[in-house]
């Protein structure tokens, strides 16, 4: 079965650490650039970072540098975010989503979404 | 950055309809222009990538058009699945961005 699960979200204080996992069934992993987005309640979708289909690349938008990591191991079909010194402003659902094309064909389309974990920071 | 603006916020339709919804963007994007459907309490789904190309199983009734910095997503026949939000999105320098979303509502 052709999925994403994502895990790890919770809540935690302000300041604190989590670092989120998204397990990939189905298709091969390795040949895929994997991508973090959220999305604040009752707000719009925000992109995080992106990580190339072998790891040796990674962006991000402007706004995660510095607090969040991307990272995967494809020998665990499992992508990863570490998020550090959190914010209340973080409280969002996560969600990690595949890229449509394969290896490093241009284009960040998204056809594939876990249904996310929801990280709440709050004291 | 590329700013993308979607308009109207809010469109109020009835079942049958022809939907039309607007994505702006702050500069020329080229080709690259993807639209998002979102039901409430689920992930984004992939309609549109490269302006006008359906992903997969997506129906007949949704088509992307436009070019430089305006974009649209129409909907010919407006079912009652398609009550939701849109998000247009496009990715170029190593950035990507999201619109602000324009919700479909029954009129």
């Amino acid at each position: 079965q052709v999925q994403l699960v994502e895990s790890g979200g919770g809540v935690v204080q302000p300041g604190g650490s989590l670092r989120l996992s998204c397990a990939a069934s189905g298709f091969t992993f390795s040949n895929y650039g994997m991508h973090w987005v959220r999305q604040a309640p009752g707000k719009g979708l925000e992109w995080m970072a992106v990580i190339s289909f072998e790891g040796k690349s990674q962006y991000y938008a402007d706004s995660m540098k510095g607090r969040f990591t991307i990272s995967r191991d494809n020998s665990r079909n499992t992508l990863y975010l570490q998020m550090n010194s959190l914010r209340t402003e973080d409280t969002a659902m996560y969600y990690c989503a595949k890229e449509r094309n394969v290896k490093a064909t241009p284009g960040w389309y998204f056809d594939l979404w876990g249904r996310g974990t929801l990280v709440t920071v709050s004291s | 950055e590329i700013v993308l603006t979607q308009s109207p916020a809010t469109l109020s339709l009835s079942p049958g309809e022809r939907a039309t919804l607007s994505c702006r963007a702050s500069q020329s994007v080229g080709s690259s222009l993807g639209w998002y459907q979102q039901k409430p309490g689920q992930a984004p789904r992939l309609l549109i990538y490269d302006v006008s190309n359906r992903a997969s199983g997506i129906p007949a009734r949704f088509s992307g058009s436009g070019s430089g910095t305006d974009f649209t997503l129409t909907i010919s026949s407006l079912e009652p699945e398609d009550f939701v939000l849109y998000y247009c999105q496009h990715q170029s320098n190593w950035r990507l961005s999201f619109g602000g979303g324009t919700k479909v509502d029954i009129k």
